[in-house]
């Protein structure tokens, strides 16, 4: 139940092309759903969260598409670009009285000139 | 830049070296976090303070010793460690203990001889 799964391990995409990754999760207590964005050798950093009581959320070329009902929510990277080539991660909190982050296995993005 | 700052950002020790890893935010955050990341993989969650005070310790060997001396700086000193503790050790504070975002800092890469 404490388990975030996420697909697909690795993505290749074509410059100006669209990235999607996706992550389910199971603990209808996780209120928090948060993208994480890591380059090598640098930290995970925050790129764009959601909380249940929104469907999607759009920041820049970043958007986060959220389904209660399927326990399932999803990055979208719109014109994809070789800058945008990193691990990404989701997460989920909000269980019980802590505020541990769930975070998924992570997702390899490649995007090609 | 992160504003969760870490030092240093490499360190090779032996086995019988004692060594500091030293973690410092300036954001007022009153929650602080240590995570473990090993290559190609999600952060793994070690030690949380809240306050200041130790609140959730995930059965990390005693060899790892969390220190917070004041709100603004984690410590985590190492004594003895083994090859299999080699990894990226990551530093991340929040506004409260169950309060989200968690901010990343950049990490300290550890290497064990």
């Amino acid at each position: 139940q404490q388990q975030v799964k996420q697909s697909p391990q690795s993505l290749i995409v074509q410059k100006g092309g669209i990235s999607i990754i996706n992550c389910a999760y199971e603990n209808t207590a996780f209120d928090y759903f948060p993208w994480y964005q890591q380059f090598p050798g640098k930290g995970p950093a925050l790129l764009i969260a959601i909380r249940p009581d929104v469907s999607e959320k759009k920041e820049g070329r970043f958007t986060i598409s959220f389904n209660k009902s399927a326990k399932q929510f999803s990055l979208h990277i719109m014109d994809s670009q070789p800058g945008d080539s990193a691990t990404y991660f989701c997460a989920a909190s909000g269980d019980g009285a802590t505020n541990k982050l769930i975070f998924g296995t992570g997702t390899l993005l490649a995007v090609q000139p | 830049d992160t504003e969760v700052t870490q030092t240093p950002k490499h360190l090779v020790m032996g086995m019988t070296n004692k060594k500091s890893l030293k973690c410092e935010q300036h954001m007022g955050h009153r929650a602080m976090y240590w995570y473990k990341q090993k290559a190609k993989k999600p952060p793994e969650l070690m030690f949380v303070y809240s306050y200041e005070k130790l609140s959730i310790n995930e059965s990390v060997p005693s060899r790892f010793s969390p220190e917070c001396p004041n709100s603004s700086l984690l410590n985590l000193h190492l004594h003895a460690l083994q090859p299999e503790d080699s990894a990226l050790y990551l530093c991340a504070s929040s506004q409260g203990f169950r309060v989200q975002p968690q901010h990343f800092g950049d990490g300290t890469r550890l290497s064990i001889l």
